[in-house]
């Protein structure tokens, strides 16, 4: 099946760094692909969409300035937490859905996700 | 508003038996897809079962077994002889809208953590 890896699985970072995290599709080609943050026992918030080679689209209340996300190929998309801060303490999952396929069943795949602590 | 509805945060079940989750979802769109996930502790997100909106039978993927009740807008997992490796969060989820648009997007329900006792 399809491949979405994700890196790093985790990291700590200090408060007002920035961190750079990455989405790859392994064995295919993805035109979008998602942003969630998840806390601890709560649902995938959506935090943006990702489409190769235009600006992503945030879903309101996400700030483009703190979590800037580029998507320059059809395998890679990064999140960049810029300045972060111990609230931005996270788990982050990317998602991507691949080029020319219905968006149905198994066609959403996730990656292993990100644990970021900010100390 | 909620799109997705899952009033069982957690609950217990033990060994062998059935057990139903609970979803309703709210969307005006006529074509739209509802998925489950199942999300272990080490956090990936493990696709179970799919139904979009004009499938005419009931999706069933092994022991899962999707409920849907498309006038009440309830599509209720169903999983039949619980193992003790089904615990784990489980998640309904919702694409509106055609499923090759370009603008679909997959928003998820607060989940339902299931302990199986053994």
């Amino acid at each position: 099946g399809a491949v979405v890896s994700q890196h790093p699985s985790w990291v700590i970072c200090k408060s007002g760094t920035s961190v750079k995290i990455e989405c790859r599709s392994l064995d295919f080609q993805a035109t979008t692909m998602f942003w969630y943050r998840q806390f601890p026992k709560q649902s995938l918030m959506l935090m943006a969409t990702s489409n190769e080679g235009s600006k992503a689209t945030y879903e309101q209340g996400v700030e483009k300035d703190k979590f800037l996300i580029n998507h320059a190929s059809l395998t890679l998309s990064t999140l960049t937490v810029t300045s972060a801060h111990p609230e931005d303490s996270s788990f982050y999952i990317c998602s991507a859905r691949r080029q020319g396929l219905a968006f149905v069943g198994t066609e959403a795949f996730f990656g292993q996700g990100t644990r970021l602590t900010v100390v | 508003a909620q799109k997705i509805t899952q009033t069982q945060p957690g609950m217990f079940v033990q060994e062998k038996e059935a057990v139903t989750l609970d979803c309703t979802y709210d969307t005006s769109d006529p074509s739209y897809g509802l998925f489950w996930y199942k999300q272990p502790s080490s956090g990936e997100m493990i696709f179970l079962i799919y139904q979009g909106s004009y499938d005419q039978q009931n999706a069933t993927e092994g022991r899962y077994s999707l409920n849907f009740q498309k006038a009440r807008k309830s599509a209720n997992l169903v999983i039949s002889a619980s193992q003790l490796g089904d615990s784990a969060m489980y998640f309904c989820a919702m694409r509106e809208g055609y499923p090759y648009s370009s603008a679909s997007k997959i928003i998820f329900g607060s989940g339902t953590r299931l302990s199986i006792r053994p």
